[in-house]
């Protein structure tokens, strides 16, 4: 248990729809990365959270957005869903922002499947 | 920029043989080198990371990889294969960057463990 954890762990939802997907990092983490993962993409970078501010964005299409609360837990949301947008997604957390070495710990991912 | 590169997508071995997973990366800056290990249905987790000084990282179950700097490789080995073992292994790179800690995975190698 890397101390991630992550809501709904499935959901399925239908073209055009928006969903929400939530993210609580690990005690004392104040950064928190979302990535995408599907078959043919691999593990894509979405976006960066330290501390309640957006640090850096990655492949990250302008349907979606996030934001990280006081409380240091994150959501991530997918609004016009697309059949692409079929994928798992997963949220990691580290101590520190700018700091190389630090390891990300992952949560176990949403599986979003639009039909 | 930085890129990783995984050579195989699926490598099979078979049980108590050798496992060897190829990573190669290219980073401007001196780099630190992650693998990460996925299995089914789970999120990411460490195996081992490379930062400063020893070349010869070892890490959990058994794993080790080995810095080259020469060769800008990080390849990944377990000297016998356990069917445990089967999982999706991934190299990944990073660096600080405009005070964010970048990171870029390589494509996953899915690793089949033959009894």
């Amino acid at each position: 248990d890397s101390g991630v954890t992550q809501t709904p762990k499935h959901l399925i939802t239908a073209t055009g729809q928006r969903v929400t997907l939530r993210c609580s990092p690990r005690s004392g983490d104040l950064s928190v990365y979302w990535y995408q993962q599907s078959l043919d993409q691999g593990l894509q970078f979405l976006i960066q959270y330290y501390n309640g501010e957006e640090r850096a964005k990655g492949n990250i299409l302008e349907r979606f957005s996030a934001q990280q609360f006081p409380d240091l837990h994150s959501e991530l949301n997918l609004s016009s869903l697309e059949l692409g947008d079929s994928a798992l997604y997963f949220c990691a957390s580290s101590v520190t922002s700018g700091v190389s070495y630090n390891e990300q710990f992952f949560g176990p991912g949403t599986r979003l499947t639009v039909l | 920029a930085q890129s990783v590169t995984q050579l195989g997508s699926h490598v099979s071995v078979s049980e108590g043989a050798l496992v060897l997973l190829r990573c190669n990366y290219s980073s401007s800056v001196p780099p630190y080198l992650f693998w990460y290990v996925q299995y089914p249905n789970q999120g990411l987790q460490l195996l081992l990371k490379y930062t400063t000084g020893a070349t010869l990282v070892k890490g959990i179950n058994g794993f080790e990889a080995e810095f080259k700097k020469s060769e800008t490789s990080f390849h990944l080995t377990k000297p016998s294969a356990h069917m445990s073992d089967a999982a999706e292994y991934f190299c990944a790179v990073t660096s600080s960057s405009g005070g964010y800690q970048k990171v870029t995975f390589g494509i996953g190698t899915k690793l089949q463990v033959i009894p």
